[in-house]
């Protein structure tokens, strides 16, 4: 069953536009959420978090918006780079130090 | 900035071989994690560890073991190897206690082919 789920799979916006990714969650108790990046053949590597007591985190063009009635939150990603382009991954933890439930992720593609 | 390393990189196995995935960090992390990576799937733990000795089961445990004999190492250990474990297998580090409570650290993978 999957606890995280990511729409779009796929996106392309042009330079310049501003990209938003998309997670929800099942499990109300969930109350940390990271957003990966993974560029082809890396590892992921964390790029913005946000806990269940805030609605909303900024980190210089990368914003998390989040909505706990609704267990949804996006990724805003403003003035989108070509080397934004990359696979974004979406994930959720209950409490702290256990473990994290990744969405399927979603490919971003920046076109000059 | 944290360093974890996997080797090897690349690994073709065939049906009913034994593979050892082996992963290290220089970062003192008391937790470590393997997950596979499949287009589709995203990314799912196979087994994780919060300490040397220690491993517990993720969500997808069926088919591998998994070593944690010192706080450094954590290995992932198919016995018999199938095609169907053909993937990209990622080890990552953190530790929820340190300053970057929670931030995992990954590995730049190890891609698996079984024939």
């Amino acid at each position: 069953q999957q606890q995280v789920r990511q729409s779009p799979q796929s996106l392309t916006v042009w330079e310049g536009e501003t990209a938003i990714l998309n997670c929800s969650y099942e499990d109300s108790t969930f109350n940390y959420f990271p957003w990966y990046q993974q560029f082809p053949g890396e590892g992921p590597a964390l790029l913005i978090s946000i806990r269940s007591v805030s609605d909303k985190k900024e980190d210089g063009r990368f914003t998390i918006f989040f909505n706990k009635r609704e267990k949804k939150l996006s990724l805003h990603i403003t003035d989108s780079q070509p080397g934004d382009s990359a696979t974004y991954f979406c994930a959720a933890m209950r409490g702290t130090g256990s473990k994290l439930s990744f969405g399927k992720g979603a490919k971003l593609t920046v076109s000059p | 900035e944290a360093a974890v390393t996997q080797s090897p990189r690349n690994k073709v196995a065939v049906t009913g071989g034994k593979v050892t995935l082996s992963c290290n960090q220089t970062n003192n992390h008391n937790n470590m994690y393997w997950y596979r990576q499949d287009t589709g799937h995203g990314l799912r733990l196979i087994h994780y560890s919060y300490g040397a000795g220690s491993t517990e089961k993720g969500d997808i445990p069926d088919g591998y073991k998994a070593s944690r004999p010192s706080q450094e190492n954590f290995s992932l250990i198919l016995e018999l190897a199938t095609p169907s474990q053909t993937s990209v297998y990622f080890c990552a580090s953190g530790d929820p206690t340190g300053q970057c409570q929670d931030t995992q650290y990954f590995g730049p993978g190890t891609r698996l082919l079984v024939l």
